[in-house]
């Protein structure tokens, strides 16, 4: 089974700070995303990517960005973080386009 | 922006019951999934229905596809406590992107 690690579960961090999310998969998927989630607004795509060194925005990725060094590693970077980013982050991976996803554990940032 | 909406936000029913949750979207899809999570956990992949599918089994799962009226229902039977879970329908864009809905909050009573 393909395993994506998110490197945190829960995660306190002050605004201003700059953070970083990890998530990382043991197989050979493409496509990896990053969603946020929040109650009554379901999951709402942050950026995503098909290819290494490759990056796409979402639907809200103001605020964000992220990298792609490595094919198994896509880190999500908070600039500077900011109270209404407090969220459920939620790391997924596809072998190909159309694909049903495989999703981390999430990491539950709060933001203070 | 949400392309899925599910319907009901939230239901409750007894063990050995049926439960039944629709999803309803705008676009044309190349595929619709339903995912589950488990309270503050991660989603898992629980069903892929294709655009020219119009209805799929996986064990206690059925779902149903029309996209004459741009909608799918999730039938769970002779449901578990274990069930219990937040189900969600997503629909691929032509990039393949999932678009994800608010999700319908299952609770399943002993």
């Amino acid at each position: 089974d393909v395993k994506v690690t998110q490197s945190s579960r829960y995660l306190v961090k002050r605004t201003g700070e700059k953070v970083f999310l990890e998530c990382v998969q043991d197989m050979d998927h493409e496509n990896m995303f990053w969603y946020r989630q929040d109650p009554g607004l379901g999951l709402r795509l942050i950026y995503f990517s098909y290819d290494v060194k490759m990056k796409e925005k979402g639907d809200i990725p103001e605020g964000y960005s992220v990298s792609r060094e490595k094919k198994e590693r896509f880190s999500l970077i908070l600039e500077s973080a900011s109270t209404n980013q407090t969220s459920m982050y939620l790391c997924a991976t596809s072998p190909e386009a159309w694909d049903g996803y495989t999703f981390g554990s999430g990491t539950r940032l709060t933001v203070v | 922006s949400q392309q899925g909406e599910e319907d009901p936000q939230a239901l409750s029913i007894q063990e050995g019951e049926n439960a039944t949750m629709n999803c309803s979207y705008k676009t044309s899809i190349n595929n619709l999934q339903w995912y589950r999570q488990n309270s503050g956990r991660g989603l898992v992949h629980l069903i892929l229905i294709r655009s020219n599918e119009r209805e799929k089994h996986s064990g206690r799962l059925r779902v149903t596809l029309d996209t004459s009226k741009k909608s799918s229902s999730l039938l769970i039977t002779a449901s578990r406590a274990a069930d219990t879970a937040s189900y969600f329908c997503a629909t691929a864009d032509s990039w393949g992107k999932l678009q994800f809905g608010a999700g319908t909050q299952v609770v399943v009573t002993p």
